[in-house]
Parts: C-alpha cells; structure tokens; sequence
C-alpha cells in the first residue's frame, strides 16, 4: 500500500514568507508526527498527534510554526514568516494504533519536505 | 529527560568489513531504543528496536544491536558490511508507555557510513 506521503518535495521561500507543508499518513495510522532534520544534526521533535487527543506540540521551536490535523488524517506544518534558521528537512511519520502503545517507535516516515529560506 | 549519543558522524569501512556504530543514551525511565536507516533521498525506517527481553536483538539486512544497562549503550553491529549498507543510521531513545513519555522519540545526530570496495 501507499507510505506517508510529503508534499513538497523542495520549496524554496524568500525570508518573511509563510510555507506549508502536508504530510498524507498512512491509511488507519492514527499517530502523526513531524520532525526537523538540520543538516549535522539529529531529528529535532516538532509536533506529535494521536486519534483526537489535543496534540503534544512541546517541540514547536516558536509561535511562528502551527501544525493541524483535519479529520484526523491529512497534516499540515506551517511557518509563518520564515527565517533562514528555518531551513532543513521537515519529515512526517506516522504509527498505527497497536504500537502507539504496546511498541512506540515503529514509525513509518515520509520522504521529507526540503525547506531553503533564501 | 532523553538524550542519545552517537560516537562518530561518518564512519568507513571496507566490504566485507565489521560495522560498529556506536550509541549511548541517557534516560530516567527505563528506554526502548530504536536503530533506524535513512538511505539517500529516503525517509528513516526502523532497521531493530529494543524493548523488553532479550538484550540481544536481530533486525533487517543483518543487523544486530545489544542493549547494555550498565553501559548505557546500544551499539549497532555487522559481521560483513555490502556496499548497500552505505547509508546514515540513526539511533533513537523513547520513554516505555508506562513512564508517560512513550510519545517522543529522541534521535541521535546520526553517522554515516561508507562502505568501501
């Protein structure tokens, strides 16, 4: 069947402008989560959602960035007013119901949304 | 609080050759720990993961990880590494459910690894 899906692929954005990203889950994952990969740098935790439990945005690095979930599928990442520090690779993943809790961990990822912040 | 560290950003090795990519990680809860692979232009997915039992634990392509308490340590191994082993691998630390932090994965900076022929 079909992996999570990212779209863009690449965007390329003028410094002050607003961008989103989606990330389409995989069919019956009712976890989603989206990450930061800065170049030389680990995976940074943005944003975590499960089923209709208000989401976990701990890892939101300002008010500048939001994330949605509609109906409980589709996500979309925005960044408004984007910085330079802002560019990196935004990677969704998500979980299906059975290891959210007996294994967390087993994410399926997408193939990441490339940012350049000119 | 999580963290993990991953000794070495780029590691290379001939074919045929051990790999060994190392991991420690820090954790006031009792961890699981995760090996994931991000080949080039791919997202990550989950090469073996810990989480209760056996400390010795097999996954894809021949890996293999042991999870050592003591050491605070999860280091990744291969016999014989092939040429398609050339990837970046990713370490990664998670609260178990019951500890409330089950949610987050913490990842390591991550190490890349060339194969040599």
């Amino acid at each position: 069947g079909a992996g999570v899906s990212q779209s863009p692929s690449n965007k390329v954005t003028e410094k002050g402008k607003d961008v989103e990203l989606r990330c389409d889950p995989i069919s019956g994952h009712t976890a989603l989560y989206w990450y930061r990969q800065s170049l030389g740098q680990g995976l940074e935790f943005l944003i975590y959602f499960q089923g209709n439990s208000a989401p976990d945005k701990s890892g939101l690095p300002s008010d500048r960035f939001s994330a949605e979930r509609t109906g409980g599928s589709v996500s979309t990442l925005t960044i408004q007013r984007t910085q330079q520090e802002d560019s990196a690779v935004y990677l969704c993943a998500s979980s299906p119901p059975w290891a959210s809790l007996a294994a967390p961990g087993e994410l399926f990822f997408g193939e990441g949304s490339r940012l350049t912040v000119l | 609080a999580q963290s993990v560290t991953q000794l070495g950003s780029h590691v290379s090795v001939s074919e045929g050759a051990l790999v060994l990519l190392r991991c420690n990680y820090s954790s006031s809860v009792p961890p699981y720990l995760f090996w994931y692979v991000q080949y080039p232009n791919q997202g990550l997915q989950l090469l073996l993961k810990y989480t209760t039992g056996a400390t010795l634990v097999k996954g894809i392509n021949g890996f293999e990880a042991e999870f050592k308490k003591s050491e605070t340590s999860f280091h990744l191994t291969k016999p014989s590494a092939h040429m398609s082993d050339a990837a970046e691998y990713f370490c990664a630390v998670s609260g178990t459910p019951l500890s409330g932090s089950a949610r987050q994965l913490t990842f390591g900076s991550g190490t890349q690894l060339t194969v040599l022929p």
